[in-house]
């Protein structure tokens, strides 16, 4: 069984398109993350959400927003998509537990983007 | 979070113990020291935590120095698959929010047949 899953594995779009990302994870974390991976494979965190808050890294354009209709699932849509957004995303979770240092975090197996 | 610093690349032969060393000189006492690692194409994968004392578990070992400025992930017996980017991260481990991992370069371990 998949603990992360994320699709579509490979999304290539026009320059000015809007897309989604879906993610789903099976393992009952109630925390869930969104990362970029660039060309030169520097991997940065961009949302992290849970049932309580949106965390949102400030670098990241209002283009990108994170969407969760369930627990389970943290979709990313991606508006007026431009030829930077080309990258690899992850999606990620993990689950507070009642020791801080708990808060493993499991991995998706990625989305490469492709802007044209 | 405290910063990292660790060996842009590093050799190790198959079956031999790989020793990834990190230096996180600036590391404060509640936060520990996390070792992921990103095997080509896939999604990163944890390894192992620890705050102060040594850890083990069945992928590695994590030796921590008695003053906390460094620490080492411990492969014991490397294989071909082992080779990977591997990441330390140092950050405070939360409660009553969400925090995302802060990556670096990793060291970049290449296992030799």
């Amino acid at each position: 069984d998949t603990a992360v899953s994320q699709t579509p594995k490979y999304l290539v779009t026009q320059m000015g398109n809007d897309k989604s990302i879906k993610c789903e994870q099976n393992l009952g974390h109630d925390t869930m993350y969104w990362y970029k991976q660039d060309s030169k494979k520097f991997l940065k965190i961009m949302f992290s959400y849970n049932n309580k808050e949106l965390i949102i890294n400030e670098t990241v354009p209002n283009r990108f927003s994170p969407k969760s209709p369930d627990k389970a699932h943290l979709n990313l849509h991606i508006n007026s998509l431009e030829l930077g957004d080309s990258a690899v995303y992850f999606c990620a979770s993990s689950q507070e537990g009642p020791r801080l240092s708990t808060d493993t975090q499991y991995f998706g197996p990625g989305t490469r983007l492709t802007v044209l | 979070d405290a910063k990292t610093t660790q060996p842009t690349s590093m050799d190790c032969a198959e079956g031999r113990a790989a020793n990834l060393p990190c230096n996180h000189s600036t590391i404060s006492g509640n936060e520990y020291v996390y070792w992921y690692r990103q095997i080509h194409s896939q999604g990163p994968q944890y390894i192992i935590h620890g705050l102060k004392n040594n850890e083990t578990n069945e992928m590695a070992s994590l030796i921590i120095t008695e003053d906390r400025k460094s620490s080492t992930l411990i492969l014991p017996h490397a294989t071909l698959r082992d080779t990977a980017v591997y990441y330390c991260i140092v950050r405070v481990a939360t409660r009553g929010g969400a925090d995302g991992l802060t990556f670096g370069k990793g060291t970049h371990l290449i296992i030799q047949p």
